[in-house]
């Protein structure tokens, strides 16, 4: 079982829908996630943390983290295509030494 | 405030050279992480570094693979004898360590071995 598992897509919606990204994990240690995003080519970019129970908004974007069934989850508002890019989960593993990724999930916001 | 710097930005390399990857964190930064991520993968843990130590290496490959974080200079990630599938995205990662310390990383090396 990997250790933080993605859906990689691609998952397409519509301009100015809301899209939602999921996540699982399998270290019932893990404390603090992550939602980077990557565009082709480029190096992830920090978007969303989040420790706690419950949800955090941002801006159009929302994370959500559920520690009792292991699952974190993103929530784009209002799309654009400029969303458009490969979203990474990630988890503090190993006692919190190392950031572990999920393999992505391509998000494709059509006009 | 500079972010993490990485270079080269692109490395070329026949089989059988040495491949040497170097990272500077983001001032104020203490602790590296180097990952890497192959075509259609995602992100793959390979070594953290805090300045002089090694503190996990779980993800580097048994052999040919190396990595240090001098007192003084950039960390560097070395391949003796590269083979083809070590052409990849390596990216570095830096932060101050603290507890659910996030981490922002650098442009990555794109190493093509030929």
């Amino acid at each position: 079982q990997k250790e933080v598992e993605q859906n990689s897509g691609p998952l397409s919606v519509p301009e100015g829908a809301i899209a939602s990204l999921n996540c699982t994990y399998s270290d019932r240690v893990s404390q603090s996630f992550f939602w980077y995003r990557q565009y082709s080519g480029k190096s992830p970019e920090l978007i969303m943390s989040i420790y706690s129970n419950g949800d955090k908004e941002d801006g159009r974007f929302t994370a959500q983290l559920n520690k009792a069934s292991q699952y974190v989850s993103l929530l784009i508002r209002d799309s654009q295509p400029s969303d458009s890019a490969t979203y990474l989960c990630a988890a503090l593993t190993g006692g919190g030494n190392k950031l572990t990724f999920g393999t992505g999930t391509q998000l494709k916001v059509e006009l | 405030n500079a972010g993490v710097m990485q270079n080269p930005r692109h490395l070329v390399r026949r089989r059988g050279q040495e491949a040497r990857l170097r990272c500077s964190p983001m001032k104020g930064h203490s602790h590296v992480y180097w990952y890497r991520q192959l075509p259609e993968e995602g992100l793959k843990f390979m070594v953290y570094l805090q300045k002089e130590n090694i503190i996990d290496e779980s993800g580097m490959p048994k052999e040919r693979f190396s990595a240090e974080f001098p007192k003084e200079g950039p960390s560097i990630l070395r391949i003796q004898q590269v083979v083809r599938g070590d052409s990849a995205a390596y990216f570095c990662a830096s932060s101050r360590g603290q507890e659910n310390e996030k981490l922002f990383f650098g442009s990555g090396t794109q190493l093509s071995v030929l």
